[in-house]
Parts: C-alpha cells; sequence; structure tokens
C-alpha cells in the first residue's frame, strides 16, 4: 500500500493563529481527502483535496477555515486558520490507492488549541 | 447522505470468545463496506472490505457479512486475543470516489 507521511505529528497552538498539515504520499494518487477526529470520537471527512482545482468541501465545513492545496498527485495541505479550542482534534489524510481501490490513513496530526 | 450506524458503542469479550460488531446504512447505492481497526494513538488500519456484489468475505480470524436486503453488514472476530483490542470503525462509500461515511466506532476489549 502507498506510504503516507504526515507532518507535523502533534502541535500545540494558540488560539487566533493558524497550523498548516502536509501529507507526503510515495507514489501518484488520484484521490487524497482530510478527515478529522475530535477526541474520542469517529472520523469526518472535511474535504476531499482535488489536484489542481479547488477542494470540495462537505457540509459543515468551509474553505476560509480549512483551506485545502493539492499541487500535485502526491502531496497536500491542510491549514487550520483562526484556531480555537474547538478546533483541538486530530487531523488525518487518507489516500485511496489506485492499485487496490483502499482507503489509507496518514499517521494523523495531533492538535491542541490552548 | 449517508448515514452509519453501529453497535455496540463498547464490547468486552473473553479471550478466545468471539465478538460481533453490526453497523447498519441508509444509502441502498453504497456499495463499499471497510473495517478500520485504530489502536490508542494510532493511524486507522484497514482490517477487512467487502463490496456489495459479495455476501461474505473471511481472512483468518477476521470475517464481514454483508445484508444488501436489510442495509447492514457485520464484523466478526473469532478466537480473539488479547492484541484485538482496539477501537473498531466500519464505513459506507457509494461509489466511484470512495468517500466513507463512518460509523461511531466500537470500543472491544479482550480480558485475558
Amino acid at each position: 500500500s502507498a506510504v503516507i507521511s504526515q507532518k507535523p505529528s502533534r502541535d500545540i497552538c494558540q488560539r487566533g493563529t493558524s497550523l498548516t498539515i502536509q501529507c507526503q504520499v510515495d507514489s501518484q494518487v488520484t484521490m487524497m481527502f482530510w478527515y478529522r477526529q475530535q477526541p474520542g470520537q469517529s472520523l469526518t471527512l472535511i474535504a476531499t483535496a482535488n489536484q489542481g482545482s479547488e477542494a470540495t468541501y462537505e457540509s459543515g465545513f468551509v474553505i476560509d477555515k480549512f483551506p485545502i492545496s493539492r499541487p500535485n498527485l502526491t502531496f497536500s495541505t491542510l491549514t487550520v486558520s483562526n484556531m480555537s479550542p474547538e478546533d483541538s482534534s486530530i487531523y488525518l489524510c487518507s489516500v485511496l490507492d489506485s492499485a487496490n481501490e483502499k482507503l489509507f490513513f496518514g499517521s494523523g496530526t495531533q492538535l491542541s488549541v490552548l | 447522505g449517508e448515514n452509519v450506524e453501529q453497535h455496540p458503542s463498547t464490547l468486552s469479550v473473553q479471550e478466545g470468545d468471539s465478538a460481533v460488531i453490526k453497523c447498519t446504512y441508509s444509502d441502498s447505492a453504497s456499495n463499499y463496506f471497510p473495517w478500520y481497526k485504530q489502536e490508542l494513538g494510532k493511524r486507522p488500519q484497514l482490517i477487512i472490505d467487502i463490496r456489495s456484489n459479495v455476501g461474505e468475505k473471511k481472512d483468518q480470524r477476521i470475517a464481514v457479512t454483508l445484508n444488501k436486503t436489510a442495509k447492514h453488514f457485520s464484523l466478526h472476530i473469532t478466537e480473539t486475543q488479547p492484541e484485538d483490542s482496539a477501537v473498531y470503525f466500519c464505513a459506507a462509500s457509494a461509489g466511484g470516489n470512495e468517500k466513507l461515511t463512518f460509523g461511531t466506532g466500537t470500543r472491544l476489549t479482550i480480558i485475558p
């Protein structure tokens, strides 16, 4: 399966600031996604990162708060903007492995906002 | 949109016994049903999946069954071991882009 590297692995941030999370894949993938996992909760899809075009956001998530870039088929970033304590979560990138049509996750970024 | 319900939320099983986790989905167009295992502090790991053209799939001690008519699918773990202790998530997708909707998770504890 694809090797997915995500960084930072964790960070503690002050409210009002922004954090950019990076996701790097060792092979070209067509589909990349960003998920949020709030403490003790399930995974919620934030958006689909589209290569060369604007991301597709799910209900409840907006581009101004979670801008996403995907400049090529192996890399994407998610920015959490103007953070508040409610943004404290694990953020996970995921990719659809074209070889087997299965979804795999990066190691996640644990974000704490003070 | 799709809604996935998962039961039970917690499950304790004696080592060596079987564990069953059940999920129901709402969108009849869903055709892909993976299960993920998440250990504490780790990423979700795909353990087994099934597509709607198959009723059952087995991989060693793990099996998944699918009832399309009733719109539910289940994870079966036999001969449970302490390392099976984790949170398990079911998910469903209508296919085409594998955009998954996850269930709420089941915390499985294997009692030695």
